[in-house]
């Protein structure tokens, strides 16, 4: 299955700065799902994003679809040590179960 | 919540060795269950679905002998690393979803596995 772009790939800020990433993807997406993974963690769900142009908001992290549904992003305010991790975002292949990974985000926060 | 519990959490052994990864739904049945993958600073990359009472299905490129996977029951589902060498190495992560569907996929601990 077609791997969906994400960037950047690593991101350095200092905490009370903004992180964005960004997903996209050459072809429709039907959905898709960003997951954070702390350092030696394994992922855990955050949302999942399946109407053009949805924007959903938890606390400091707004997430968005865009209106082609060819790419979301995921917005952190005001960064704390607490939001250091790789973000992914992942889309389910066609149909299926199987979820597809973007390469990840790898944010630090440097206090 | 719904929680998937996966052991062992990480592993040394020697090469040419086989070593069984387990996947267990603690509070809920899985009818499929997926086995992934993931090198150092890369991303999660699915190895195969693992489907309770029917043979595991492969993503292209992984070796479907060397990887056994059994889903024997609603809430189990074991990968064997056969024959291991130092570059099978790796964190291996299963995930599951219940059998109503819905989101999300809840994934184990993962297993950390050496081969020295």
């Amino acid at each position: 299955g077609q791997q969906v772009m994400q960037i950047p790939q690593y991101q350095h800020v200092q905490e009370g700065e903004d992180f964005t990433t960004y997903c996209n993807s050459s072809t429709t997406l039907s959905n898709i799902q960003w997951y954070k993974q702390r350092p030696g963690g394994h992922p855990v769900f955050l949302i999942q994003l399946v109407k053009s142009g949805e924007v959903k908001k938890q606390k400091r992290l707004t997430f968005q679809f865009g209106e082609a549904k060819k790419n979301s992003s995921l917005h952190i305010t005001a960064t704390q040590t607490t939001d250091v991790g790789t973000y992914f975002c992942a889309r389910l292949q066609g149909g299926s179960e199987k979820l597809v990974f973007g390469k990840g985000t790898k944010l630090t926060v440097n206090p | 919540g719904a929680v998937v519990s996966q052991h062992p959490s990480w592993v040394i052994c020697k090469s040419g060795t086989s070593v069984k990864i387990e996947c267990r739904s603690l509070d809920f049945q899985a009818t499929t269950m997926f086995w992934y993958r993931q090198f150092p600073k890369q991303s999660l990359m699915l190895m195969a679905t693992s489907n309770e009472g029917s043979k595991a299905t492969y993503e292209q490129g992984v070796e479907k002998d060397k990887f056994l996977i059994n889903h024997a029951s609603l809430t189990l589902s074991t990968l064997t690393v056969t024959s291991a060498h130092p570059e099978d190495s790796s964190f291996y992560i299963c995930s599951a979803r219940g059998v109503r569907g819905g989101k999300p996929l809840h994934f184990g601990n993962g297993t950390r596995l050496t081969v020295t």
